[in-house]
């Protein structure tokens, strides 16, 4: 298995609170990546990054920012958590190209705001 | 703009029986790449299959196949001799050589003993 951990696997918090989410990888991959997955809408990429310090939004980047100062960490960020961010989180990593551009996904994070 | 659409939004199997689901795409990229990923109820994403859009022949892993047809822009999953632990919901996904995947809304099976 890919050594990918997501902290905390659960949190619950309250609307306009700060919310951080990390990501930690063993494998050394050049991407890692943050979705969201809700109901009837699969999984939709949140931000991504394509080295250190080198980050871009994805389709769902409103309410969100990233910031990746090495390699192996991955951090998203609620500045201001609002109700429609509880979902579950996941972090993803891939080496790029081709059939190598297969993500490993890490386990999730629930999070509820209320 | 969605880019897979997987229609079958659940399916019911027989177990040892064959099941395809499906999955159709939109991309005007020449080089682009299919994943399969399953997520059983314990939430996990596992991947299970890929598929190069320059392959020419259809991928397979184990039980699962890739039924690829790039005219039709169409990359069904095809899972053989089902097993009840193959219940689960699975997803399609499209890397349109930007190295960012895009996801249908997924597909759920359940494998009746």
């Amino acid at each position: 298995d890919a050594g990918i951990t997501q902290s905390p696997r659960h949190k619950v918090t309250e609307t306009g609170t700060p919310v951080t989410l990390r990501c930690h990888q063993t494998e050394n991959h050049r991407y890692m990546y943050w979705y969201r997955q809700d109901p009837g809408h699969g999984l939709r990429l949140i931000h991504y990054s394509y080295g250190v310090k080198d980050t871009d939004k994805g389709e769902v980047s409103d309410g969100y920012s990233v910031s990746r100062s090495k390699t192996e960490d991955f951090l998203l960020t609620l500045e201001s958590a609002t109700s429609s961010q509880t979902s579950v989180y996941f972090c993803a990593i891939s080496a790029g190209g081709g059939e190598g551009s297969k993500q490993f996904f890490g386990p999730g994070t629930r999070l509820t705001v209320l | 703009a969605q880019k897979i659409t997987q229609t079958q939004p659940g399916m019911f199997v027989q177990e040892k029986e064959a099941v395809t689901l499906d999955c159709t795409y939109d991309t005007s990229d020449q080089s682009y790449g299919l994943f399969w990923y399953k997520q059983p109820s314990s939430g996990e994403m596992i991947f299970l299959i890929y598929q190069g859009s320059y392959d020419e022949q259809n991928a397979t892993e184990g039980r699962y196949s890739l039924n690829f047809q790039k005219a039709r822009k169409s990359a069904n999953l095809v899972i053989s001799a089902s097993q009840l632990g193959d219940s689960a919901m699975y997803f399609c996904a499209l890397d349109s050589n930007d190295y960012k995947l895009s996801f249908g809304a997924g597909t759920t099976v359940t494998v009746r003993a």
